[in-house]
């Protein structure tokens, strides 16, 4: 069974760049099948999707965080990761990896969140 | 963006007894290709979101059957038959019909 793994520093100093990695285990990132996501999830409050990677580097971005995000593959090491630039107090959350099946129907596209990582808390102060 | 609300945002509810959470959606959810991208999913406390119904009203493996989702169009509903105590926590509907993929605010399941 896939099992997902978030990992990167826990504390942020404001205006500087979070970056996380997620490492994807019991599963191949590169086969194509599926699509590979983030999303927060702010202390106490709901999920926001952040954006997701198909394993070819072809992104989207929500764009509500479009000009602050970027989603990098590496096949080699089955990871994907996340940098956030700028970030504020507001960035404090709880950020998790998922992966989406891919489906087809003369385009790519994703579809549900199947599998989800733990989590890993990223709190931004100085 | 595709606006999804939730209803009730909190939900008391006697175990063994049924309850049922709403989702609409601002815009149809039935893509291109036919289907329907809504799903739910359950968070229990200090736990990561874990898929429960995709596509309206498939369960996900390992789901138990208590648990059910129908809908079209713009409303949709999770029914859980009998409520039961491992059933506690937040439950979010999910479109990935659009992007960006958008969720609702999520529903309180507590025990009365």
């Amino acid at each position: 069974q896939v099992q997902l793994q978030e990992s990167g520093p826990g504390l942020v100093k404001p205006s500087q760049t979070l970056s996380l990695t997620c490492t994807v285990s019991g599963g191949s990132i590169s086969g194509g099948d599926y699509y590979w996501s983030w999303i927060r999830q702010p202390p106490g409050k709901g999920l926001e999707w952040i954006g997701h990677i198909y394993y070819s580097g072809s992104t989207y971005y929500n764009p509500s965080l479009e000009s602050r995000v970027a989603i990098s593959i590496d096949t080699s090491k089955n990871q994907f990761s996340l940098k956030l630039s700028s970030v504020t107090a507001a960035d404090t959350a709880v950020y998790y990896c998922a992966r989406s099946p891919r489906k087809r129907s003369g385009y790519s596209y994703a579809s549900e969140l199947d599998y989800w990582g733990q989590g890993t808390l990223v709190t931004v102060s100085s | 963006d595709i606006v999804m609300t939730q209803t009730p945002l909190s939900s008391p509810v006697t175990l063994g007894q049924p309850a049922s959470i709403s989702c609409r959606s601002s815009q149809s959810l039935v893509h291109s290709d036919g289907s329907t991208y809504l799903s739910w999913l359950q968070q229990r406390p200090g736990q990561p979101p874990r898929l429960l119904i995709y596509k309206i009203s498939n369960r996900f493996s390992g789901v138990p059957d208590r648990f059910s989702g129908n809908g079209a169009g713009t409303d949709f509903t999770l029914k859980i038959s009998r409520v039961e105590a491992e059933d506690v926590g937040v439950y979010y509907c999910m479109q990935a019909t659009q992007l960006p993929h958008t969720f609702g605010q999520g529903t309180k399941l507590e025990i009365k």
